[in-house]
């Protein structure tokens, strides 16, 4: 049952601190996205690989945010310094680029107090 | 600024009846449109998708149409059934030459079928 995991599920932690969320996107996938939902904006692009290079991280706040696949299993999405505006659910997508479908992971749901 | 627009947040219909979604895009750039399903605490699963080729793409209960004079989509659910109650989430995508293809989505419409 190929799906695409998040870890961890939830975070909460305290403003300043730093954040590190990790995607292992579905085998054989080359396309990995980072996405943020949030009530005003929907799901915002934040960053975007394709077979591990970066394409477009435009959407992500440089200052702070910061994205990188270490290997074709793993991705992460870094906040150091996190703010609570941070707080919001961070979703990972993989797919391919041949294709138009995109495989959610579940999210991680991320409190900064 | 949303290239792509649910201008309706909110929608509740009748078991049985049919439930119609919209979507809005500026982009004419756009050649694939996507409906994506979200429950609560999970990601968005796809749902059915339409290629700008086409007008009309039918997957069981659900039909996807596309008017791109209007630059319009719509997600036709019929019968609607209280499982579908979710949000819904139009997506649109388009061929960037070097960054392959770019995806927007829109902020979602949360759908509610009651029983």
């Amino acid at each position: 049952d190929a799906r695409v995991t998040q870890t961890p599920r939830h975070k909460v932690t305290e403003m300043g601190q730093e954040v590190t969320m990790r995607c292992q996107p579905i085998l054989g996938h080359n396309t990995v996205f980072w996405y943020r939902q949030t009530m005003m904006q929907g799901l915002e692009l934040l960053a975007y690989f394709r077979n591990r290079a970066p394409l477009d991280d435009s959407g992500m706040p440089k200052d702070r945010f910061s994205a990188e696949m270490p290997d074709a299993t793993l991705a992460t999405l870094k906040i150091q310094p996190s703010e609570p505006r941070d707080s919001a659910v961070y979703f990972c997508a993989s797919g391919h680029s041949l294709a138009h479908e995109q495989f959610f992971g579940p999210g991680t749901r991320l409190t900064v107090l | 600024d949303q290239q792509v627009k649910q201008n309706s947040p909110s929608l509740s219909v009748q078991e049985g009846r049919i439930s119609i979604l919209n979507c809005d895009y500026t982009n004419s750039m756009f050649d694939y449109f996507l409906w994506y399903k979200k429950y609560p605490a999970e990601g968005p699963t796809f749902l059915i998708s339409i290629s700008s080729i086409k007008d009309k793409n039918e997957d069981g209960r659900f039909t996807v149409f596309l008017n791109k004079s209007a630059k319009h989509l719509s997600l036709h659910i019929v019968p609607s059934q209280p499982g579908d109650s979710a949000v819904y989430f139009c997506a649109a995508s388009a061929l960037i030459s070097n960054t392959g293809n770019q995806f927007y989505f829109g902020t979602g419409t949360s759908l509610t079928v009651i029983p």
